[in-house]
């Protein structure tokens, strides 16, 4: 079964760091672009970032431009997002997705990261 | 960035009812569209790919259609299940961005 899992979410204060991994099974997770998407409590999905299959380029959201860095680690079958510099507003649940020809499929369950003092 | 832009915000049906959405995008997109349902506390699912395309496994009350800029996703007949928001997405060009969704109720 193609499945995605994400993890690392939590509390963490205005300026503070997290990092979000994403585990990738039942599929050739190296042969895939990856994307990671947020969903605000009670809003919409915003794309955050991209990151090609070997992890040379990588694109960002203007609003986490220079904060967030995405990464991957194709042996271990997980993508990585570093945020720190966190502001309230980066409050959401983050969703990773794998990039096929068809659309974003699947996606993870999410996990929630709340920025509050 | 291309705008995606879906109405209605929301939409209140009844079970067997067949309902439209629409989503409009600020620039043509060809048929570069996705549709995704998104059921309270759930991760979002690819519905259909390419304005039309159904996805696998997904039943076939979904349609969609539309080129260009103008697209819709029907359903009919709904089912309890189908109680979601829809979401539109364009894969046209770089960033990928989403409509802002709408919201099927009973």
């Amino acid at each position: 079964e193609v499945q995605l899992v994400e993890s690392g979410g939590g509390l963490a204060q205005p300026g503070g760091s997290l990092r979000l991994s994403c585990a990738a099974s039942g599929f050739t997770f190296g042969t895939y672009w990856m994307h990671w998407v947020r969903q605000a409590p009670g809003k919409g999905l915003v794309w955050v970032s991209h990151i090609n299959t070997i992890g040379s380029t990588t694109t960002y959201a203007e609003s986490v431009k220079g904060r967030f860095t995405i990464s991957r680690d194709n042996a271990k079958n997980t993508m990585y997002l570093q945020m720190n510099s966190l502001r309230p507003d980066d409050t959401a649940v983050y969703y990773c997705a794998r990039e096929t020809s068809f659309g974003f499929d699947p996606w993870g369950p999410g996990t929630l990261v709340t920025v509050s003092s | 960035d291309i705008q995606m832009t879906q109405s209605p915000s929301s939409l209140s049906a009844s079970l067997g009812d067949t309902v439209t959405i629409t989503c409009r995008a600020s620039q043509s997109i060809g048929n570069y569209l996705n549709w995704y349902q998104q059921r309270p506390g759930k991760a979002p699912k690819l519905l259909l790919f390419t304005a039309s395309s159904l996805q696998s496994g997904v039943p076939s009350r979904f349609s969609g259609s539309g080129s260009g800029t103008d697209f819709t996703l029907t359903i009919g007949s709904l089912q309890p299940e189908d109680f979601a928001t829809y979401y539109c997405q364009q894969s046209h060009t770089a960033p990928p961005t989403f409509g802002q969704g709408t919201k099927v109720e009973i």
